[in-house]
């Protein structure tokens, strides 16, 4: 299994519509988790943390349900914008630092 | 904003060939990291360093070297270039324990 899955897409959204997808990570101790945001032939750019607690970020956000081990990102208002691929990253090695990558699901936002 | 400076866009090497890619940060981090970006198979690890002259292998190290002697600049070698390298290769930097990364703007490397 890998660490961290995802759903690879694309998710096809009408422009002004909300979408969500999640991420599985399988390891239970794990503690920090990002999403990035990375457009077509660019490199990764950090979009958001994910707090225990949840984050909201203007028309993003993003859950944490350890119970399950998954983390969500949640799009509100959907804009052209947006279309990319969205990576879920798992901050949890003992070594530190290191950030494990899930495959990305690609969104596209269309009018 | 952090910079991270990769020294090429595109490549194309020959089979064999001895390949340098450069990568440069000018925030005076501590941790840098080289990726390989496949279609498929994500971001994959082949090494990463958290000082200067350190280096610790990742997950797909087979075939590269690299070199940390100077804290701003982590280079990644191909000591023989072969094909199957041909990827997107990333560079990263970041600064302690809780931060994410900051990701140059990747060498295309075509091996021929």
């Amino acid at each position: 299994r890998k660490e961290v899955e995802q759903d690879p897409g694309p998710f096809n959204v009408p422009e002004g519509a909300t979408v969500a997808f999640n991420c599985t990570y399988s390891n239970s101790a794990s503690q920090s988790f990002f999403w990035y945001r990375q457009d077509c032939r660019k490199e990764p750019k950090l979009l958001m943390s994910v707090y225990s607690s949840g984050n909201e970020d203007g028309r993003f956000t993003a859950q944490l349900n350890r119970a399950s081990q998954y983390i969500s990102l949640l799009i509100r208002d959907s804009k052209l914008s947006d279309s990319a691929t969205y990576l879920c990253v798992d901050k949890s090695r003992a070594a530190g630092n290191k950030l494990t990558f899930g495959g990305g699901t690609r969104v596209l936002v269309k009018p | 904003d952090v910079k991270v400076t990769q020294s090429s866009r595109y490549l194309v090497k020959r089979t064999g060939e001895k390949v340098f890619l450069e990568c440069v940060q000018d925030m005076d981090h501590e941790n840098m990291f080289w990726y390989r970006q496949d279609p498929g198979l994500g971001l994959r690890l082949i090494y990463f360093s958290y000082d200067v002259k350190m280096k610790e292998k990742g997950d797909i190290p087979e075939g590269y070297s690299v070199s940390r002697e100077k804290k701003e600049r982590f280079s990644l070698i191909l000591e023989s270039a072969s094909t199957n390298q041909t990827s997107m290769y990333l560079c990263a930097s970041s600064y302690g324990q809780v931060y994410g990364y900051t990701f140059g703007s990747g060498t295309r490397l075509t091996v021929v």
